[in-house]
């Protein structure tokens, strides 16, 4: 089963507007998880590492004001895009692995932006 | 130079055809290996993980060459479950850190 969960699975809004996405690791504590993004045909392009209790670390051009990352605890972190326009409509995964082992991926939002 | 690269295809088999995809990583202090599948517009999912010594997962056989800097993915006897894009993917440093990167995959279509 499933031990990363993501919600939304999709999303369509309105230009000028945030979402938020939540990324939940189940049945484990994730002290670090991961925000990538992947553009049609294109390949998955990291943003940020998301640490719990402290601020995220962000890839060099991603810009963190837009980008808000927020890690309130060992289970959750949350991606909110503000102020979002259509070049920021993408398919967004997180990401987390247990103490040893693989990462484990979300099952991904894909964001429509109007 | 792509820090990971591949052939995107796609490969066009046919079923039972016997399928092979390399991947060229650019970092000679690569630690960690992986092979994940990507359906379309699903997230990855790994596939399997590649070892120095090569490494065998039923129909699957992973392999890496670091003095070449390229790792292989072989599908032997292609099933119509196995189309999907397959990404090679590669962590700089040691597996203790969730940092991949990640090539921008390579799409089999296996036809009937």
């Amino acid at each position: 089963g499933a031990v990363v969960s993501q919600h939304p699975s999709r999303v369509i809004c309105k230009s000028g507007t945030s979402v938020k996405i939540e990324c939940r690791s189940l049945d484990f504590q994730a002290t670090t998880m991961f925000w990538y993004r992947q553009f049609p045909k294109q390949s998955l392009m990291l943003m940020a590492t998301s640490n719990e209790g402290s601020k995220a670390t962000y890839e060099q051009g991603v810009e963190k004001d837009k980008f808000l990352i927020n890690h309130a605890s060992l289970t959750l972190s949350t991606l909110t895009v503000t102020s979002a326009h259509p070049e920021d409509s993408s398919f967004y995964i997180c990401s987390a692995r247990m103490v040893i082992g693989p990462l484990h991926f979300g099952n991904g939002t894909r964001l429509t932006v109007t | 130079r792509k820090e990971v690269e591949q052939d995107p295809g796609p490969f066009n088999v046919p079923e039972g055809a016997t399928v092979a995809f390399n991947c060229t990583y650019s970092n000679s202090a690569s630690q960690s290996f992986f092979w994940y599948r990507q359906d379309c517009r699903k997230e990855p999912k790994l596939l399997m993980s590649v070892y120095s010594s090569g490494n065998e997962d039923g129909r699957f056989t992973a392999q890496l060459n670091r003095a070449s800097q390229y790792i292989s993915l072989l599908i032997r006897d292609s099933k119509l479950s196995d189309s999907a894009t397959y990404l090679c993917v590669v962590s700089p440093l040691s597996s203790n850190t969730g940092k991949l990167i990640f090539g921008q995959g390579t799409t089999l279509q296996v036809k009937p």
